[in-house]
């Protein structure tokens, strides 16, 4: 099973809102990622969680804050976004941050994020 | 900073024949990994090729990865309508994955 699920898959919030994105993995992964990906782009890092603790900040503004419960979950709270912040939101989790196969990542369906 | 350019960028071709993306890059990388992205969805991943040299293939679907690992093909053999969608490779690189800019590949019955 290399399956990674995001709620909710869609949202649409105003820029006085706040919300948070949920990925959840059950693979037994130390690695959980969050990317951002507009239209017709490939997607770009945001940060990289290993083993619960944050290990890369992409320079994201704080408006965007990560969180790492426990090995299986993260989430991604979202307090007084932009309109250009609408967005595909994907999460990723890898078995480690090691290189080579286990460090492959698997995406989940992602979160269509829309802000008016 | 690491970059991977991919090739072409868009490909319509009708169906049953073959075609081949490339990605490649001046630098090296430990392993790259090719996805297949529908539009609204996350990349699925097909293959992660790691040694250089190595090929594997999925059906029909055949993937290289350079003897010097600094560059990967995707070839697909008898195309179908099915296949049509973003094919994306990304190069693990020292800290994060490295994206290429996606092929958009469109199969014509």
């Amino acid at each position: 099973d290399t399956e990674v699920t995001q709620t909710p898959k869609h949202l649409v919030m105003g820029m006085t809102n706040k919300k948070s994105l949920k990925c959840e993995q059950h693979m037994g992964h130390r690695a959980m990622y969050w990317y951002k990906q507009k239209a017709k782009k490939p997607p770009e890092l945001m940060f990289v969680y290993s083993y619960e603790k944050l290990s890369i900040n992409e320079s994201v503004p704080s408006r965007f804050s990560p969180e790492c419960p426990n090995s299986s979950l993260l989430n991604l709270h979202l307090h007084a976004l932009q309109p250009e912040d609408s967005a595909l939101y994907l999460c990723a989790s890898s078995q480690s941050r090691k290189a080579g196969t286990e460090g492959t990542q698997y995406f989940g369906p992602g979160t269509r994020l829309l802000v008016l | 900073t690491q970059l991977l350019e991919q090739s072409p960028q868009f490909l319509s071709i009708q169906e049953g024949e073959n075609l081949t993306v490339y990605c490649n890059s001046s630098s090296v990388f430990s392993s790259l990994q090719w996805y297949r992205q529908e539009p609204g969805e996350g990349p699925v991943l097909l293959v992660t090729v790691v040694t250089g040299g190595e090929v594997k293939k999925l059906k029909r679907l055949t993937f290289q990865f350079g003897d010097a690992r600094k560059d990967s093909s995707l070839h697909i053999t008898a195309a179908q309508p099915g296949d049509t969608g973003l094919y994306l490779c990304a190069g693990e690189g020292a800290q994060k994955l490295v994206f290429g800019q996606g092929t958009r590949l469109t199969i014509n019955p």
